[in-house]
């Protein structure tokens, strides 16, 4: 089945250390975005690539850090320097863009204290 | 303002109910989203239009570009149907960024 994994789907930890989240897609898409999610709120965007070793800031990048060594994996690393840190992490993935369908995966709630 | 505002915020409906979920935009998009958010938090994409409408099973879609508002109708609601419901736009400028409304807390009691 084709589709979007993301481990673990709770994860906690203490503040102070830098923790990394894994999204891999088997879906041979091109496009990979990060999003978070707060209670009550949208969903924000934090990173995306369009492609293989690129990648760009979303909206609320600062604290984030990513990389895109692989077309099927974009793996995300919260860093100390993120101030708040807790929330739900959302991982998606399209085609391509510039407007194409996002499909997402289940997602991980980061829990930090 | 947002520049994608959803109403209502929260909706509870009986089984069976015709539901309407709006979705208004401010700024030139290249499609809208809806998207549907279960209770444990994946997210499925329902429909992506660029014009007019879509059906897909008891989900209807609408969009009136020169409005710049959409609609998702949801015809004999189902309490399996009791999710949070997402509108989405995407901008030429923006590629495939989107950008999310607050989303609607859809509750159906049997």
């Amino acid at each position: 089945d084709g589709g979007i994994t993301q481990s673990p789907k709770y994860l906690f930890r203490k503040e102070g250390q830098n923790v990394t989240l894994s999204c891999e897609q088997n879906l041979n898409h091109d496009a990979m975005y990060w999003y978070r999610q707060d209670p009550g709120q949208g969903l924000r965007l934090i990173y995306y690539s369009q492609i293989v070793n690129d990648f760009q800031k979303g909206d609320i990048a600062e604290g984030y850090s990513v990389s895109r060594e692989k077309k099927e994996s974009f793996p995300l690393t919260v860093t100390s320097a993120q101030k708040n840190p807790t929330a739900f992490y959302l991982c998606a993935s399209s085609i391509g863009t510039p407007a194409y369908e996002q499909y997402f995966g289940p997602g991980t709630r980061l829990t930090v204290t | 303002k947002n520049e994608v505002e959803q109403s209502p915020q929260n909706l509870t409906a009986q089984e069976g109910e015709f539901i309407t979920i709006n979705c208004s935009y401010s700024v030139g998009i290249s499609a809208l989203h809806w998207l549907q958010q279960h209770p444990g938090g994946g997210i499925v994409s329902l429909f992506m239009l660029s014009s007019g409408k879509k059906k897909h099973g008891r989900l209807i879609a609408t969009i009136n570009i020169q409005e710049k508002h959409s609609s998702l109708h949801i015809t004999a609601s189902h309490p399996r149907d009791s999710a949070v419901y997402i509108c989405a736009v995407s901008r030429w400028a923006s590629g495939s960024r989107l950008t999310f409304g607050e989303g609607t807390q859809l509750t159906v009691n049997p």
